[in-house]
């Protein structure tokens, strides 16, 4: 595809459940973010991944919530016995490089009941 | 700690008119800055990119500048349009390449 592809679009769990978030990044781009907007709130940083070098995990906010990438492409963010302040949008960007202008997908709509 | 502040929240104006959104941040030592358009529901889209060396980036009917040393961009929009009422977002890039959003400036034009 042309842009940045996320799935599920939405998604609707039980507290205590885990679920996994699929990003396709923009094919040749190496730089892939994930954030989170919670409602009527700014975009939270989570993780950022950058070609081969160890991703920044600074962003995730607690060890129920990891993410790797594979082959350099699609990311999977893995949110474990999930709660329910988990609840939000979580988006993906790529870009070609780092600092670059960011494309992102339209979001998965996390709700956690 | 980097804070990127959008004054004002939220702003409406009629049709055909000119506006500027404002963007501001404490920590001028940026690599660079990106103006964002969200429409309700949807995933963000790269309006404008400033590297930390430019003064502005122009396209279209927008136009966006950077004073670095003051902390500040602003995003001009000329003769506004009801399509362009969505959620304007800035954001900053810093070395360790993570952006830092501001809380986004919701326009409303009125036709």
């Amino acid at each position: 595809g042309a842009g940045v592809s996320q799935s599920p679009s939405n998604k609707v769990t039980e507290k205590g459940k885990d679920v996994e978030l699929r990003c396709d990044p923009i094919s040749g781009h190496t730089a892939l973010y994930w954030y989170r907007q919670s409602l009527g709130q700014g975009l939270e940083f989570l993780i950022y991944f950058q070609g081969n070098s160890a991703p920044d995990k600074s962003g995730l906010p607690s060890d129920r919530f990891s993410a790797e990438r594979t082959g350099g492409s699609v990311s999977t963010l893995t949110i474990q016995r999930t709660q329910q302040e988990d609840s939000a949008v979580y988006l993906c960007a790529s870009s070609p490089t780092a600092r670059q202008k960011l494309f992102f997908g339209s979001g998965t709509q996390l709700s956690v009941l | 700690k980097q804070e990127v502040t959008q004054i004002p929240a939220a702003l409406s104006v009629p049709e055909g008119e000119n506006l500027v959104l404002n963007c501001s941040f404490t920590d001028s030592a940026i690599y660079n800055l990106q103006w964002f358009r969200q429409d309700p529901g949807k995933g963000l889209t790269s309006l404008l990119l400033i590297q930390s060396s430019q003064r502005e980036q122009t396209s279209g009917r927008l136009n966006a500048s950077l004073d670095k040393s003051s902390g500040r961009s602003t995003l001009y929009i000329a003769a506004s349009q009801p399509g362009d009422s969505a959620t304007y977002l800035c954001a900053v890039s810093h070395r360790n390449e993570k952006l830092t959003f501001g809380t986004g400036t919701r326009l409303t034009i009125i036709p």
